[in-house]
């Protein structure tokens, strides 16, 4: 497996909190991205990074919020945690950019479970 | 609207046996095509990536193959083990001026029995 962490594995949380979910690389990729995979749908985009502070917002970034701090951290944050928010959140890691030549290696997620 | 419709949605085999999964896409300017494995719990692994002059990859004992012209692939599984189960998801890569984009199928759940 790539080494791709994710932090942490599950979580149930009251509506309206603040959440971060963390993921941590040991490849030095320069893109990472955080996406959410729910039942009738395909995994979405919710944002990516392609350098360190260099973030940009995917299809379904509203609410949620990214961090960049260093190469091998990217944090995702539902700023006030709603039900529609429950999912499963996959980080992903590559070389290139999105839909380049390498393929994504994807961290084995976060479910996350508003209450 | 730019889609992947992956068929069928589920589908069980015995140990041994071939099968084929479909998807066709709608994606335009297309770029290139991915197959990935997911097990349950886990996240996606790469199996196969095809650009639109490719017509077949192989990996292992996993075969797709890539028709640009009608917009359909299939990924064939030979000789399908236990491990073989899992949801096997279609990504397409739309070409765009502002960067690329991934559209990913639902995909097809799998289940390989003894």
């Amino acid at each position: 497996d790539a080494g791709i962490t994710q932090s942490p594995r599950h979580k149930v949380t009251e509506t309206g909190t603040p959440v971060t979910l963390r993921c941590h690389q040991t490849e030095n990729h320069r893109y990472m991205y955080w996406y959410r995979q729910d039942p009738g749908h395909g995994l979405r985009l919710i944002h990516y990074s392609y350098g360190v502070k260099d973030t940009d917002k995917g299809e379904v970034s509203d609410g949620y919020s990214v961090s960049r701090s260093k190469t091998e951290d990217f944090l995702l944050t539902l700023e006030s945690a709603t039900s529609s928010q429950t999912s499963v959140y996959f980080c992903a890691i590559s070389e290139s950019g999105q839909g380049g030549g390498s393929p994504l290696h994807f961290g084995n997620g976060t479910r996350l479970t508003v209450t | 609207k730019n889609q992947v419709e992956q068929s069928p949605q589920s589908l069980i085999i015995l140990e041994g046996k071939n099968c084929t999964l479909q998807c066709n896409y709608t994606v335009s300017p297309f770029s290139n095509l991915r197959w990935y494995k997911q097990d349950t719990g886990r996240g996606p692994v790469s199996l196969t990536i095809m650009t639109f002059s490719e017509n077949t990859k192989s990996n292992g004992r996993y075969t797709a193959t890539l028709d640009a012209d009608t917009k359909q692939s299939s990924l064939h599984i030979t000789a399908s083990q236990l491990s073989d189960s899992a949801s096997y998801i279609c990504v397409v890569t739309l070409l765009t001026g502002g960067g690329n984009k991934l559209t990913f199928g639902t995909g097809t759940q799998l289940k390989v029995e003894l």
